[in-house]
């Protein structure tokens, strides 16, 4: 079956820069999707299409990905960030879809 | 502005059959742009997704749940639902039943608020 692979964690210092990263064979021709979830809550979509904003989302999350790698970027994390990150795609056959395991995002 | 809410028992006897139902407003069940899915995440662990549903009642769902689920879509009451059979006690989650935008590759743009289903006797 077909899997995106998120590193567990990544710590930041506040008004410092997060990358998070998610993998999968399927990227180069499949977008990505980010989520936000903070604990207690429901996820929330932060970027779609490997690098669109939702409105009200803040400018500093911003998206790019290149080849079999797509990467969620927060420039100057506010402790507000803090929580959980997942990437989500489609395999090949446009029909299945996969969340990345997900990453913890520590700001402190 | 468009509100999903699940309903359903909040406690399943092992091998019986989760029934959840998830009643949309603010929006139409059978636009064009959208459509349907669920979404569950058991106590402290990531997000999976379950399967998804079109206003046609067309489905798909995760293969690593085989046969075990059936979704419907009924138009008329703005409402879909999911049925899991043969549960055990790794079907306990918090299941979410979500809105995806059409495109090149769906995404999710609109969650429920998400209800916390228990497998045990």
């Amino acid at each position: 079956s077909y899997e995106l692979t998120q590193p567990p964690s990544v710590s930041v210092s506040p008004g410092q820069r997060a990358r998070i990263t998610c993998s999968g064979d399927a990227l180069p021709k499949k977008y990505v999707h980010w989520y936000q979830q903070k604990s207690g809550q429901a996820p929330v979509l932060v970027i779609y299409e490997d690098n669109k904003r939702p409105s009200g989302i803040p400018e500093r999350f911003s998206g790019s990905s290149s080849g079999t790698m797509a990467t969620l970027t927060i420039s100057g994390a506010q402790v507000e960030d803090e929580g959980d990150y997942y990437c989500f795609s489609t395999d090949n056959t446009a029909v299945h879809r996969v969340f990345g395991g997900g990453t913890k995002v520590t700001v402190l | 502005q468009i509100q999903l809410l699940e309903s359903g028992p909040g406690l399943v006897k092992p091998s019986e059959t989760l029934s959840l139902v998830c009643n949309v407003s603010g929006d139409s069940i059978s636009n064009s742009i959208h459509f349907w899915g669920w979404v569950r995440q058991p106590p402290g662990k990531g997000l999976e997704w379950i399967g998804t549903i079109y206003h046609t009642g067309s489905t798909y769902h995760n293969p690593s749940l085989k046969s075990r689920v059936t979704m419907s879509i009924d138009t008329s009451k703005r409402q879909f639902s999911l049925n899991l059979s043969s549960v055990t006690a790794t079907d306990t989650a918090i299941y979410y039943c979500t809105r995806l935008r059409l495109g090149a590759t769906p995404w999710f743009d609109f969650w429920g608020q998400g209800t916390l289903v228990t497998v045990s006797s």
